[in-house]
């Protein structure tokens, strides 16, 4: 199995334009989560889907962040209006139990460098 | 919601020593209990986890433990050896409907010297 496939894996853009991070959870997984990590704030939960559907976007920083899962292996992460207070590493992560308690793989992640 | 708490930031030992990260949690309906290893520049990895139904669980080198009653976990790694020193997150987490989130602790950056 490849294992959880993100993209870009690096990403450096200037401050306003739209960034989209893309995951391929690993198939058969049925929960996917987007999560950030910055030195200053740790890994913060984003939002995460059970069957493709989302079930808490509560770690959504604000309206310019929003997340789609169209079909079972495949999601984005975009941001429209980048800022630099953005940059961090995302990643995205799956897990096979929709109901919890089971683990998540994580992606590489993708660096993001807003200028 | 659930809030992970964990015990040192950083931990520094040298080669063969032990080394012990602590976790408290505050929703005792919580069931897993997740330890990710993340080194630089690289994803989180699941190292060990174990649940609620479990007190101890050991893998080789490493070994979780859980009070329940306490609510916290710990993480213990024997005969520390410099392949070790990376960054250290626990988890908690409710099984079962949809509230299937990991809450993370804030990591222990462990360092082993030779």
């Amino acid at each position: 199995d490849a294992g959880v496939i993100q993209s870009p894996r690096h990403e450096v853009t200037e401050m306003g334009q739209e960034v989209t991070l893309r995951c391929k959870p690993i198939s058969g997984h049925n929960s996917l989560f987007w999560y950030r990590q910055t030195m200053m704030r740790g890994l913060e939960l984003l939002i995460y889907f059970n069957n493709n559907v989302p079930i808490d976007d509560s770690g959504m920083p604000e309206d310019r962040f929003s997340a789609k899962m169209p079909n079972a292996s495949f999601s984005t992460l975009k941001i429209q209006p980048s800022e630099p207070r953005d940059s961090a590493v995302y990643f995205c992560a799956s897990s096979l139990l929709a109901g919890g308690g089971d683990t998540q793989y994580f992606g590489p992640g993708t660096r993001l460098t807003v200028l | 919601g659930e809030n992970v708490e964990q015990h040192p930031s950083t931990l520094s030992v040298q080669e063969g020593d032990s080394a012990v990260i602590k976790c408290t949690y505050s929703d005792s309906a919580s069931n897993y209990f997740p330890w990710y290893k993340q080194e630089l520049g690289k994803r989180p990895q699941l190292i060990i986890d174990i649940r609620s139904n479990v007190g101890e669980k050991k893998d080789q080198r490493i070994a979780v433990t859980l009070n329940k009653t306490a609510k916290h976990f710990s993480l213990h790694i024997t005969e520390t050896q410099p392949e070790d020193s990376a960054v250290y997150f626990c988890a908690a987490s409710k099984g079962g409907g949809t509230a299937s989130k990991l809450t993370f602790g804030t990591g222990t950056r462990l360092q082993v010297t030779l």
